[in-house]
């Protein structure tokens, strides 16, 4: 799977966007971009994934670039219960069982903090 | 609550001990993982499960042994443990060759003493 490359900290002030950027320049055709995030001491929360399109979902959306080279995550209206280590990650999806599970491998992650 | 249930979520245990974690998934999913998160540190993949069978063990020493009977659980099976594998112990299911995501329990926090 694709390694990524993303920020480890930002800041985001109640109420307004967050923008996570992720860097997958070298992400192959079939490997689409997952985010997932972790609240402290938490197991981690799928938010959302694509291959080349744009996605929305009631929790974010996901803007991937032409070249799929990169991607960022939009969290439209963030909260402070959006703080939490957030993690762009690449993986093949597979239509059939192959008999080997495409596992997720995780990062460092950016670490959102959300302020009054 | 994502379908992925993990037991207990607290366990302390002295280093000749011999305890079991536990994580059952009602999703119907045939794969299921475990992870390691250490303290400040990124999750490591331990084992990958596909249909009960192991697909994968990434170098994982051998006091740390997993055991799943059916689809729907997985353990982990504990004994002589370091206090250095005091961390967070997360498992997590998915449908392979299906449309959806990986889903994780909530974890198992483990102390060693």
């Amino acid at each position: 799977d694709a390694k990524t490359t993303q920020p480890p900290s930002m800041d985001c002030a109640e109420g307004r966007a967050a923008n996570l950027p992720c860097n997958h320049s070298t992400i192959s055709g079939n490997e689409y971009v997952y985010w997932y995030r972790q609240i402290h001491s938490q197991g981690p929360q799928y938010i959302i994934h694509g291959l080349k399109n744009n996605e929305t979902n009631e929790m974010a959306s996901l803007i991937i670039t032409e070249d799929r080279k990169s991607s960022t995550l939009i969290l439209p209206h963030a909260t402070l219960r959006d703080t939490a280590v957030y993690y762009c990650i690449v993986r093949a999806r597979r239509r059939f069982n192959t008999g080997t599970a495409s596992k997720l491998t995780f990062g460092t992650g950016t670490r959102l903090q959300v302020t009054l | 609550e994502t379908g992925v249930t993990q037991t207990p979520r607290h366990l302390v245990m002295g280093m000749t001990n011999k305890k079991s974690l536990k994580c059952e998934q009602h999703l119907g999913h045939n794969a299921m993982y475990w992870y390691k998160q250490s303290a400040k540190k990124p999750l490591e993949l331990m084992f990958v499960y596909n249909f009960k069978e192991q697909t994968e063990n990434n170098s994982v020493p051998s006091r740390f042994s997993p055991e799943c009977p059916n689809s729907s659980h997985l353990f982990l099976h504990l004994h002589t443990l370091q206090p250095e594998d005091s961390a967070l112990y997360l498992c997590a299911s998915s449908q392979e060759g299906g449309d959806t995501e990986a889903f994780f329990g909530q974890g198992t926090r483990l102390t060693v003493v």
